[in-house]
């Protein structure tokens, strides 16, 4: 069974500093790889996806994400964190034979808190 | 571009009550169909999903239950609610490439 891991339950860094959360996944095949962020009392906004080709995967707001399959991981990273980054960044895996919401299974989360 | 309502956005209800939460796709035909609930700290739940109109599959047993009555609506029912019903209820569409959410149901049993 597909499941995906985020270590950090809660990251804190100050506005400007870099990001990095973690994500690592098992999956028997080649998976599709996904983060989402959420905003307190909002739904899930799609930050990235990863397919197939080109391992480092650019996203909205400045984000960007490297699937290392040798290390089961798909990393989030960004250069320069804005306050307005504050909120929660789920990591999903899906079959890749559809990408379908029914065959994705998503991490627990990871709280951003960005500090001024 | 393809857009997804639902609502409303909060909602207290009491113990033993109805309920019916409503969710509805723009721009896409035949998507599918999804209802998650989201516990504090414990992530995403995928409770019922559709491939089409009157195809409700469930993914896990509970007091709850799902309806698509027309391509583009997807229902999320109870005939009488629990206290542990309480939680963060999301709706969700997907054709290929992953979900898009709608903005959540918070809803709170009393």
């Amino acid at each position: 069974a597909q499941s995906v891991t985020q270590p950090d339950i809660h990251i804190t860094v100050s506005e400007g500093a870099s990001l990095e959360l973690r994500c690592n996944y098992s999956y028997g095949a080649t998976p599709y790889l996904f983060w989402y962020v959420q905003s307190p009392g909002q739904g899930l906004q799609l930050l990235l996806k990863y397919f197939s080709g080109d391992t480092l995967v650019q996203g909205i707001k400045g984000f960007e994400a490297e699937f290392k399959r040798s290390q089961s991981s798909f990393n989030l990273r960004k250069p320069s964190v804005h306050w307005s980054d504050a909120a929660e960044y789920f990591c999903a895996v899906g079959a890749v034979a559809s990408g379908s919401a029914r065959q994705l299974t998503f991490g627990s989360g990871t709280q951003l808190t960005v500090l001024p | 571009s393809q857009t997804i309502h639902q609502w409303p956005a909060t909602l207290v209800q009491p113990v033993g009550s109805p309920l019916s939460l409503e969710c509805t796709v723009e721009g896409t035909s035949n998507p599918n169909l999804y209802w998650y609930r989201q516990a504090a700290g414990r992530g995403l739940q995928l409770l019922f999903y559709s491939v089409g109109i009157g195809q409700i599959s469930s993914e896990v047993p509970q007091n709850l239950s799902a309806s698509r009555p027309q391509d583009r609506q997807f229902i999320l029912s109870s005939k009488k609610l629990l206290l542990s019903d309480s939680g963060f209820y999301l709706c969700a569409w997907s054709l290929t490439g992953g979900a898009f959410f709608g903005q959540g149901t918070r809803l709170t049993v009393v």
